[in-house]
């Protein structure tokens, strides 16, 4: 079946730092894959996403790209500030239209 | 105005008890969701519902049974519940099926706990 493997969190950082959020894949055929964002005390909103290889997903600054040599949608941003803190959730979806996510990356970013 | 509300925010019950969470979206959308997030943050769907007719059930115990008076509800009602309910629950909605073809919108989440 399809899963989604992120890196563990919580991922700490300075802010204007650089971001790396690792997500690698399984899954048949050709899915489309996302970024969600989940802030304290705020449901899950969609960061960005990428339908086919080698596509890149961008928007406030993040940007990941759909490596389908490699499975992976890496999560990056160029400076990171504090209002970045929150959960990080990488998701893929198949043809079936059933969605399946990761667990999810805490990212705390200090002034 | 919230887009997708859920109801109550936090639950606590004891086992065996039954409760419902309700949803409510004001987006227009023909897509509803259930997804469970686990105590290690695991975020999983339940169930589906387009257009008030369920189109996916994934493998969620007979307790659960989700229930759509209309296409902007979508209520979740859990039978005789057990220890290994207790997680997050979240409601989303969607212009039609499929993350790929529009963007989901979630609700803050209902944090049940059974004891």
């Amino acid at each position: 079946g399809n899963s989604v493997t992120q890196m563990e969190g919580p991922v700490t950082l300075s802010e204007e730092a650089f971001l790396t959020i690792n997500c690698t894949y399984t899954a048949t055929g050709y899915p489309s894959l996302f970024w969600y964002v989940q802030y304290p005390g705020e449901g899950l909103q969609l960061l960005l996403k990428a339908t086919k290889a080698d596509d890149k997903g961008s928007n406030k600054g993040f940007e990941a790209t759909y490596r389908k040599e490699t499975t992976s949608f890496h999560l990056e941003k160029g400076s990171v500030q504090v209002s970045d803190s929150a959960v990080y959730f990488c998701a893929l979806e198949g043809g079936s239209y059933i969605p399946t996510f990761g667990r999810g990356t805490s990212l705390i970013v200090h002034p | 105005d919230t887009a997708v509300s859920q109801t109550p925010k936090y639950l606590v019950t004891q086992m065996g008890n039954d409760k419902s969470i309700k949803c409510e979206q004001n987006l227009g959308h023909d897509t509803m969701y259930w997804y469970k997030q686990d105590s290690k943050k695991f975020l999983k769907i339940m169930f589906s519902y387009n257009n008030k007719e369920l189109i996916i059930n994934e493998t969620v115990p007979n307790r659960f049974s989700p229930k759509s008076p209309d296409k902007a509800h979508l209520n979740l009602h859990i039978n005789s519940l057990e220890l290994g309910d207790s997680a997050v629950y979240f409601c989303a909605s969607s212009l039609t099926s499929g993350l790929s073809n529009t963007e989901a919108f979630f609700g803050q989440g209902t944090r049940l706990t059974v004891v």
